[in-house]
């Protein structure tokens, strides 16, 4: 089955420069997600998308900005780079089951495989 | 909002043994559950998840989780571990009435399993 896709993989950066992360989701869900995960942490929700508008937003920094397009994909936009930004960053997605129209997702996020963001 | 708490962050066992990874969670409104296992340098793969129904779920490679509303618990266990269940696993909950659904993940227990 097709999972959520993200690119690149592994980024390297140097401090104050830009970055942009790039999520896929699974065909026809509609919901994007987020996570930031610091060495040894849990990860952290940053925002989500449903039908291309933002629908939450979590501890995002100014810096950071994030979008989804028409096809459903999300890129994450990240600016002015500092060392503490280097992490894991997880996109999911996740589809309503069988909700009425306008319903964001309240189902299971399926997650990707992660870009590790290493800013030197 | 909500809070998870994973009671052990780390958690040895021998091939074979039994688990339970515990899990607690503190929400002024209903929950959805869920498991999930992160294997090193990989992302996150659902194990189970708890929305509606019967209090006892199956997931896969074994796992099964027990909701308690009364003890805000969703613990995870396993009566057989293997080597391969080696990771990290991670609790989480996401709100039932939030129309944007984030994960509030727990802190994360690291199963080791020694031959």
């Amino acid at each position: 089955a097709a999972g959520v896709i993200q690119s690149p993989r592994h980024l390297i950066k140097e401090k104050r420069e830009t970055a942009t992360l790039k999520c896929y989701p699974i065909p026809r869900h509609d919901t994007v997600y987020w996570y930031q995960q610091g060495p040894g942490q849990d990860p952290q929700f940053l925002i989500s998308f449903y039908e291309k508008m933002q629908s939450d937003k979590g501890s995002i920094p100014d810096r950071f900005s994030a979008q989804q397009f028409s096809d459903y994909h999300s890129e994450l936009n990240m600016s002015s780079l500092e060392l503490g930004d280097s992490a894991l960053y997880f996109c999911a997605s996740s589809h309503p089951p069988g909700q009425g129209v306008g319903q964001p997702s309240t189902d299971t996020q399926y997650f990707g495989p992660g870009t590790r963001l290493t800013v030197l | 909002a909500q809070s998870v708490t994973q009671l052990d962050s780390q958690v040895p066992v021998f091939e074979e043994a039994p688990v339970e990874l515990r899990c607690n969670y503190s929400s002024s409104v209903s929950v959805y559950l869920f498991w999930y296992v992160q294997y090193p340098n990989q992302g996150l793969q659902l194990l189970l998840k708890y929305l509606s129904g019967s209090t006892l779920v199956k997931g896969i490679n074994g796992f099964e989780a027990e909701f308690n509303k009364s003890q805000t618990s969703f613990h995870l266990r396993k009566p057989s571990v293997h080597i391969s269940d080696t990771a990290e696993y991670f609790c989480a909950v996401s709100d039932r009435g939030n129309a944007g659904n984030m994960l509030t993940f727990g802190g994360g227990t690291r199963l080791m399993v020694k031959p």
